[in-house]
């Protein structure tokens, strides 16, 4: 079956502009997760839903960032007034349920910010 | 901030030699797991093992977990080249929220 898909796989965009990154989960996976990685470094949390509503956003890092995830399927992760600090590779995950399971992450998306 | 590390940072050995690479964590955990990435994109599961479990295998993979020194470490047996990658442990922090908490990961490079 079908993994977890993000597009773009690349976006390069502008400082100040905003962006778009979306993340297509495994089919029946209700746990919703996004990561940020930079180079040299492990994956950094930043938000999960489970189901339609994000359960946990402590790891967003100020109010540029944003996450919907509106039908509970798809979901999109916005940058507001991109800064060149927000460039890395932007990860989404998911899993059949919030506790303790395996992750299934997708490709991510490579995003910089010139 | 990460709760977990990995030990060494970079390791480079020849095909069939054995590898190892560490893991600390800082809390109680639920479980910890190991992923695979590959020039730094996707992630890869590779196995989980709960807290109330001392070691797992799965294929070439041993994975051990000592949470009284809270710490982990992953064997890989008869390595080959396609074994290079940067492997990350991962805990839940002993949450049941589901977020995972990464270490910055051991490089491994394999030599034919």
């Amino acid at each position: 079956g079908a993994g977890v898909s993000q597009t773009p796989s690349n976006k390069v965009t502008e400082k100040g502009k905003y962006v778009e990154l979306r993340c297509d989960p495994i089919s029946g996976h209700t746990a919703l997760y996004w990561y940020r990685q930079s180079l040299g470094q492990g994956p950094e949390f930043l938000i999960y839903f489970q189901g339609t509503g994000a359960a946990d956003d402590s790891g967003l890092p100020n109010d540029r960032f944003f996450a919907v995830r509106p039908e509970g399927s798809v979901s999109t992760l916005k940058i507001q007034r991109t800064e060149r600090g927000d460039s890395a590779v932007y990860l989404c995950a998911s899993s059949p349920g919030p506790r303790g399971e395996t992750q299934y992450f997708g490709p991510g998306t490579r995003l910089l910010v010139l | 901030s990460q709760q977990g590390e990995e030990d060494p940072q970079a390791l480079s050995i020849q095909e069939g030699e054995n590898a190892t690479m560490n893991c600390s964590y800082k809390t109680s955990i639920n479980n910890l797991q190991w992923y695979r990435q590959n020039s730094g994109r996707g992630l890869v599961h590779l196995i989980l093992i709960r807290s109330n479990e001392r070691e797992k295998h799965s294929g070439r993979l041993r994975v051990t977990l000592d949470t009284s020194k809270k710490s982990s470490s992953l064997l890989i047996t008869a390595s080959r080249a396609a074994d290079t990658a940067s492997y990350f442990c991962a805990t839940d922090g002993g949450s049941t929220l589901g977020r995972l908490y990464f270490g910055r990961g051991t490089q491994l490079t394999v030599w034919p």
